[in-house]
């Protein structure tokens, strides 16, 4: 079993539809948890991060952890065509004294797509 | 700001050849990672550097993977002999202090290895 697992699709979607992006894993360990998008033909880059539980919002975008269910997601409002990416979650653990920045534990990513 | 340069983009060699990989990180970052994505995985990190030490080396393939950054700022990652096995994207990372586990990790784009 994989330590960070995520739904591969395809996901696809209307323009202005409420996107909903899920990963679970089994890591206890893990605090920090990150969303990165990645186009095609092109490296991942960072959208949000997260640490310990609760939520986090930054735009159109929300980020939720819940530690107790091992469950991360990631919304997307008012999506657009300009999303459609591959979306990766990945966590870590923190705390002083990790060289954590190194252990970053990616999903294997859901392609999403977003119909105009 | 330049971003993470990598070359070449694209590489096609038959099995048994050797191949290398450059990377230039973003200018001041003392962090350096490489990464290897098969199609449809996340991305694993096989070495991390910081500055011209490479602090975490145990997903790297001694074997037939060698990497060094000398001086603390460019990489080269090399693969002799190459395997089939090993055709995937092969992905640059750098960040500005990898012991800090908010540090940002920026991808470059990738080199895409194919072995014939």
């Amino acid at each position: 079993q994989k330590e960070v697992e995520q739904d591969p699709g395809p996901l696809s979607v209307p323009e202005g539809a409420i996107v909903s992006l899920n990963c679970t894993y089994s890591n206890s360990a893990f605090q920090y948890f990150m969303w990165y998008r990645q186009y095609s033909r092109k490296g991942p880059e960072l959208l949000m991060y997260t640490y310990s539980s609760g939520n986090k919002e930054d735009g159109r975008f929300t980020a939720q952890v819940d530690k107790s269910s091992k469950y991360i997601s990631l919304f997307i409002r008012d999506s657009q065509p300009s999303d459609s990416a591959t979306y990766l979650c990945a966590m870590s653990p923190a705390g002083a004294g990790y060289s954590s920045a190194s252990k970053i534990i990616f999903g294997s990513g859901t392609r999403l797509s977003i119909r105009p | 700001e330049a971003g993470v340069v990598q070359s070449p983009r694209y590489k096609i060699i038959e099995k048994k050849q050797p191949v290398a990989f450059w990377c230039n990180p973003i200018s001041g970052h003392n962090t350096l990672y490489w990464y290897l994505q098969n199609l449809g995985q996340g991305p694993e990190l096989l070495i991390r550097y910081e500055n011209e030490e490479a602090v975490d080396d145990s997903q790297l393939p001694k074997d037939r993977f060698s990497a060094e950054r000398l001086k603390g700022v460019d990489s080269t990652l090399k693969i002799q002999p190459a395997e089939l096995g090993d055709s995937a994207v092969y992905l640059c990372a750098s960040s500005l202090d990898g012991l800090a586990v908010t540090d940002t990790q920026y991808f470059g784009p990738g080199t895409r290895l194919t072995v014939l």
